[in-house]
């Protein structure tokens, strides 16, 4: 079936700084990706929709520039947290649609910002 | 905008008892999906249902799509430890809104 690979799984970075996170489908092209944001033991927010070769929607409240999304490739989608802050902490998962078999979801990053 | 409301939050069961998980939307779906996601781990779709009443099984999983396709249901019968997770349902034509899910955790 469809795989989403996203990295990293984890990561523990300073406040202030900037994170990457990558999100690949590996065998299957992806003009449209999501970005979703879970809070422990709450539901997906979705963040944003990644669009090949375009700018990114945002959902309202969700700061554009403070996450930036850039999908340069029909099969790779980054999320960066920039000026990261101890609220930002959080668990980022990306998901692709894939036909007949709902959206696929990668394993997700554990921010933690210190 | 779109919202989908799911019941109950929490659902504690002993192993062998149903459960079920009741999912509705404010406005009619095109489909709507339902994941499974384990502690600590990420959503893994199950199944989406697309028409008006349908009904679709999976092994001890039952899923319903309401008439007028503004609410759905998970039925698991006979509940194993291997169901303990948190039950999603999403929908939404363009992009997904996901319910607040149901945690159910079981006794052995």
């Amino acid at each position: 079936g469809a795989v989403v690979s996203q990295h990293p799984s984890w990561v523990i970075c300073k406040s202030g700084t900037s994170v990457k996170i990558e999100c690949r489908s590996l065998d299957f092209q992806a003009t449209t990706m999501f970005w979703y944001r879970q809070f422990p033991k709450q539901s997906l927010m979705l963040m944003a929709t990644s669009n090949e070769g375009s700018k990114a929607t945002y959902e309202q409240g969700v700061e554009k520039d403070k996450f930036l999304i850039n999908h340069a490739s029909l099969t790779l989608s980054t999320l960066t947290v920039t000026s990261a802050h101890p609220e930002d902490s959080s668990f980022y998962i990306c998901s692709a649609s894939t036909p007949g078999a709902g959206y696929t979801f990668g394993s997700g990053t554990r921010l933690t910002v210190v | 905008g779109q919202q989908v409301m799911q019941i109950p939050q929490y659902q504690h069961v002993q192993e062998g008892e149903d459960f079920t998980t009741y999912c509705n939307s404010s406005t009619t779906l095109s489909n709507i999906q339902w994941y499974k996601q384990r502690p600590g781990g990420h959503p893994v779709f199950l199944i989406q249902l697309v028409k008006s009443g349908e009904v679709k099984k999976q092994k001890r999983l039952t899923f319903q799509f309401g008439e007028a396709k503004k609410n759905s249901s998970l039925h698991i019968t006979a509940t194993q430890t291997t169901d303990v997770g948190t039950y999603f349902c999403a929908g939404g034509a363009q992009k997904l809104v996901f319910g607040q899910g149901t945690r159910l955790t079981i006794n052995p």
